[in-house]
């Protein structure tokens, strides 16, 4: 039971370049979510996904797009990147009897 | 939408002593309050969370007291040791939608001083 997993760790990207981040969970949770970390700011939610087929913005949306491929996984798109999506980006899932939310390790994206 | 400030942005305390870190929630329809540690490198970990039907929960050393009419919820760690060295993050939702996204804190870095 491997939790939730994110792929990869890390990432360098060039500005305009394109890359999609990976995540999956093993926990059968309906609901999955894309959170960015930033210094000083705490995380603010990028996408969600409430149930399979099922997809929403966040707090901060732009830049992202998503897309729930099945139960299991998530991924988060940067179609050109910026030097402003620098970030730890954190994927988290949670069940919904249930109200705790379980994350991912991250991925640190530097976009330089 | 709902915002969530958090206070202090950093606390500093002696071995033993105990810490208290303060949020305030905007959205009187939030009705789920979590805490979360987060480790230097490491993954956001919930440590204890809150409904609003009720006022206050223990577990062992932490606890969470939560007043809806001031829309405030409070951590208390207490015989504060090294280890609880970390950034702790407040986080409030409304779990009776089907979104229970969660908005956070900015956080709280906490130093346990040996």
């Amino acid at each position: 039971n491997a939790g939730v997993t994110q792929t990869p760790k890390f990432q360098v990207l060039k500005t305009g370049q394109s890359m999609t981040l990976q995540c999956a969970q093993d926990m059968n949770h309906n609901s999955m979510y894309w959170y960015r970390q930033d210094p000083g700011m705490g995380l603010r939610l990028i996408y969600y996904s409430a149930s399979e087929g099922t997809t929403d913005k966040g707090e901060v949306p732009n830049g992202y797009n998503v897309s729930r491929l099945n139960k299991r996984e998530f991924s988060l798109r940067l179609e050109s990147a910026a030097p402003s999506q620098t970030s730890v980006y954190f994927c988290a899932s949670g069940r919904g009897v249930r109200y705790e939310q379980y994350f991912g390790p991250g991925t640190r994206l530097t976009v330089t | 939408g709902e915002n969530v400030e958090q206070h202090p942005s950093t606390l500093s305390v002696q071995e033993g002593d105990s810490a208290v870190i303060k949020c305030t929630y905007s959205d009187s329809a939030s009705n789920y309050f979590p805490w979360y540690k987060q480790e230097l490198g490491k993954r956001p970990q919930l440590i204890i969370d809150i409904r609003s039907n009720v006022g206050e929960k223990k577990d062992q050393r932490i606890a969470v007291t939560l007043n809806k009419t001031a829309k405030h919820f409070s951590l208390h760690i207490t015989e504060t040791q090294p280890e609880d060295s970390a950034v702790y993050f407040c986080a409030a939702s409304n779990v009776d939608t089907g979104r229970r996204a969660l908005t956070f804190g900015s956080g709280t870095r906490l130093q346990v001083q040996p």
